[in-house]
């Protein structure tokens, strides 16, 4: 069985300080990454995924993740956070062949002025 | 494109009551799942559909029961609710089931 880890429940930051939630997976095989967003009593949304290729993921609004498999991590990353950033973040993991999600408990970043 | 959607949007139960929760999506996708999501606890699978007239077990699939009678819908019913059934059930479907899965926005319900 996978899992997986975010290490942070939550994570308290400035706005347009630099900003990392950190995720690890257990897995032995090869895995397809995600970050999701949920902002306050919404459904979760895809922030940016890894299935293959470069192993530097970005989205549109500047978040950014790096897959790096000797570590088994996917941690995302920001460099200067805004106000609206302010959500809950959920990494996930499938593996190869398999058509479901695991879900790490989540980081809460909290962006004040 | 009205994506996934779910109703209800809330519902509160008295224990030993039943119910049905309906997800339907658009977007004529193969997989569709079924979630709760607890303080703390992140999302957890109760159960899946890889297709029309299938269901799987997920992580957490006790006191619940899912049907896939149709591609684009996919039902959740407790049959007897329970406190501990007091969640956000979120549903989300998805083309391939090795990408992206798409969200509802969720249906808050309170087992008294």
């Amino acid at each position: 069985a996978q899992s997986v880890t975010q290490l942070d429940s939550q994570v308290p930051v400035f706005e347009e300080a630099p900003v990392e939630l950190r995720c690890n997976y257990s897995s032995s095989v090869s895995v397809y990454l995600f970050w999701y967003v949920q902002y306050p009593n919404q459904g979760l949304q895809l922030l940016l995924k890894y299935l293959s290729g470069s192993t530097l993921v970005e989205s549109i609004n500047g978040f950014e993740a790096e897959f790096n498999k000797s570590q088994t991590s996917f941690h995302l990353r920001k460099p200067s956070v805004h106000i609206s950033d302010t959500a809950e973040y959920f990494c996930a993991v499938s593996r190869s062949g398999y058509s479901t999600l695991t879900f790490g408990k989540g980081t809460m970043l909290l962006v004040s002025p | 494109n009205a994506g996934v959607t779910q109703t209800p949007k809330f519902r509160v139960l008295k224990t030993g009551q039943s119910m049905t929760l309906l997800c339907a999506q658009d977007m004529n996708h193969e997989y569709m799942y079924w979630y709760r999501q607890d303080p703390g606890m992140g999302l957890r699978l109760i159960h899946y559909s890889v297709g029309e007239g299938t269901t799987a077990k997920g992580e957490v699939p006790d006191g619940y029961n899912v049907s896939r009678l149709k591609k684009q819908n996919f039902l959740l019913g407790l049959e007897s609710a329970a406190p501990s059934q007091t969640s956000v059930y979120f549903c989300a479907s998805s083309y391939d089931g090795r990408n992206e899965q798409f969200f509802g926005p969720g249906t808050r319900l309170t087992v008294l």
